[in-house]
Parts: structure tokens; sequence; C-alpha cells
């Protein structure tokens, strides 16, 4: 069945480092999305991309979607202490949703 | 609108024992979905439905029914918990269909003995 995969699996960086998550789907796919979860907390939509090539940006988060349609990325820049949680990509996998392992972001202030 | 409400929050069962975990949604939504999250493994979906009478299998469904009959409602019911079946388990909803924006409960932090 289709995977998607999800690099790295944690990260610990000093506040005001730059952060970047890496997204890759067996197969191409139609749109991806981000979500973020929070310690304790429930996923949370982020962005959806469904354009090749597309890139969206929300203040200091930055949403890329490959060319061929089978690999994202979500790049922080200068993070925060506010931006600690799992941040996790989902592909569409005909009528539902294939969810990455997520990434564990730490922040030290 | 509440959104996605799950109950209960917290739940402690015995191997062999059975429960139902709640699961509604006031927003309309034809589309839900049942996941749960273990540690370094994301979000795995157990069973979704396309709306009120029809559900389907995801991932990882065994030991897990589910039934749709109301658009508002989806319990997930444990037949026979098992130790491998203590998890976090989040029902989401979305307007249509599963690859639209998902809006996720709360969460029900389920362990068996």
């Amino acid at each position: 069945g289709q995977q998607v995969m999800q690099i790295p699996q944690y990260q610990h960086v000093q506040e005001g480092e730059d952060f970047t998550t890496y997204c890759n789907s067996s197969t191409t796919l139609s749109n991806i999305q981000w979500y973020k979860q929070r310690p304790g907390g429930h996923p949370v939509f982020l962005i959806q991309l469904v354009k090749s090539g597309e890139v969206k940006k929300q203040k200091r988060l930055t949403f890329q979607f490959g060319e061929a349609k089978k690999n994202s990325s979500l790049h922080i820049t200068a993070t925060q202490t506010t931006d600690v949680g799992t941040y996790f990509c989902a592909g569409d996998g005909g009528n539902k949703l294939v969810f990455g392992a997520g990434t564990i972001l730490r922040v030290k202030s | 609108n509440a959104g996605v409400t799950q109950t209960p929050k917290f739940q402690v069962l015995k191997t062999g024992q059975s429960m139902t975990l709640q699961c509604a949604q006031d927003m309309n939504h034809e589309y839900m979905s049942w996941y749960r999250q273990d540690p370094g493994m994301g979000l795995r979906l157990i069973h979704y439905s396309v709306g009120a009478g029809i559900t389907d299998q995801g991932e990882v469904p065994n030991g897990y029914n589910v039934s749709r009959s109301t658009t508002e409602d989806f319990p997930l019911r444990l037949l026979s918990a098992a130790p491998s079946q203590t998890s976090v388990y989040f029902c989401a909803s979305s307007f249509l269909a599963g690859d639209n924006e998902q809006f996720f409960g709360p969460g029900t932090r389920l362990t068996v003995l």
C-alpha cells in the first residue's frame, strides 16, 4: 500500500535556529497536507498543497510541494519555543489520508 | 460549534473487556474517521466513513468495529481489548472526502492491562 516517509524522526534545536522536516511518498500525490500536534494535544491542520512545485508561506513557516508531487518539506525560520510539537505530513490515499510518522521538534531557549 | 468531541478522555480496561469510544461532530461533515497514535508510528487509520450507513476499513482494523447510523456520530467499539490496543485514539471529520482538511477531536487515552 501507499507509504509516506518522514524525516528526521526527532530534532532538537536552539531557539532562533532553523528547522526542516521532509516527507516522501511512494506514489504520486494529488495533494499533501501538514499538521501540527502540540504535546498532549491533537493534530491541527496547517496547510494543503495541491500544485506541482507549489510554495506557500505562513509567517515563519514555508511549505513546498515537489515537482513530481511525491515529496514535500516544511521549513521553520528562526524557531521559537511556541514551535515545539510534532509535525506530520499526510498524503491522499484514495478516499483517505496516509500520515507520515511525524517529526518531533524540541526548542531550547 | 463544539467541533469534534470524544468521550471518554481516559480509560483503563482489563484484557478481554469491551467498550465503545464515542465520537460526535456538529459541523455536518460527511467524512469521519478513527486513528490510533503510537510513539514513532504516526497516525494509523482504523476505520472510516464517507457518510451515514457507509463504513470501510483502514490500515489497522482488526479488533475494532464501527457503525455510522447518523451523520453526527461515529462510535468505535473494541470487541475484546488486548494490551496491543493501548494507544491514543483520535476521531476526525472533514467536509467531504478523506483528502480534505481533517478536524480532530481531543483524543481518548486507552490503557489495556
